[in-house]
């Protein structure tokens, strides 16, 4: 099952410009995660935010999160080559320390820099 | 500790044939999941421990497929009668859930099925 939904689906931007995901998600959620994965390899997490937080920065990353519209956006600034990968959301549904608190992932953003 | 670490990391098997991936968490994370992933799509919610016990299973994954975790530390996904449908990468991943939940991931299992 899939919680998050990702939008855009792909994004192809310059190189140096900023790069912005968003995602929408359907039930209540105790945080929120971000996450990169390089073609072929395992995802790396790159940002929490939880539920009582609406603002979260990380060097070049900003995450911010709705919990009144139920969705969330990752802004990439400067973006680099390296930046190429697909980025998911994934968030934790239930209540703290209810045993239904998976993590469910969204389909993802396919980001592409342009050199 | 060098990560979360799965096995094999490529299984090639003929349609009908079963087949067992490992998972070797990080040692003090008491969470495990597993999910599969298709190309071009996120990774799908297959199962997860708590320590030994298993707390949800998928209500999409057929009873073809068991985990176990019997010690609360390495994990083992079995899939009997392999189809073709079940060709994908098979992900697993670790936490320590008193510390939000950040995952940690393994490099995956690629299954082909034939």
């Amino acid at each position: 099952s899939q919680q998050g939904e990702e939008d855009p689906q792909a994004l192809s931007i310059q190189e140096g410009e900023n790069a912005t995901m968003n995602c929408s998600y359907k039930t209540s959620i105790n945080n929120l995660q971000w996450y990169r994965q390089n073609s072929g390899r395992g995802l790396v997490h790159l940002i929490l935010i939880r539920s009582n937080e609406r603002e979260k920065h990380s060097g070049r990353l900003r995450v911010t999160l709705d919990t009144s519209k139920k969705s969330s956006s990752l802004l990439i600034t400067a973006s680099r080559a390296a930046d190429t990968a697909s980025y998911f959301c994934a968030t934790a549904q239930g209540l703290t320390m209810n045993r239904d608190d998976k993590i469910i992932f969204g389909k993802g953003t396919r980001l592409h820099i342009l050199p | 500790d060098t990560g979360v670490s799965q096995n094999p990391r490529h299984k090639i098997t003929k349609r009908g044939q079963n087949v067992t991936f490992r998972c070797d968490p990080i040692s003090e994370h008491n969470r495990l999941y597993w999910y599969r992933q298709t190309l071009g799509q996120g990774p799908e919610f297959l199962t997860y421990f708590q320590n030994e016990a298993q707390l949800e299973k998928s209500r999409l994954l057929s009873d073809r497929f068991s985990a176990e975790r019997p010690k609360g530390s390495f994990s083992t996904l079995e899939i009997q009668r392999t189809e073709q449908g079940d060709s994908a990468m098979y992900l697993c991943a670790s936490s320590f859930k008193a510390q939000g939940e950040k995952l940690l991931f393994g490099s995956g299992t690629q299954l082909s099925v034939l």
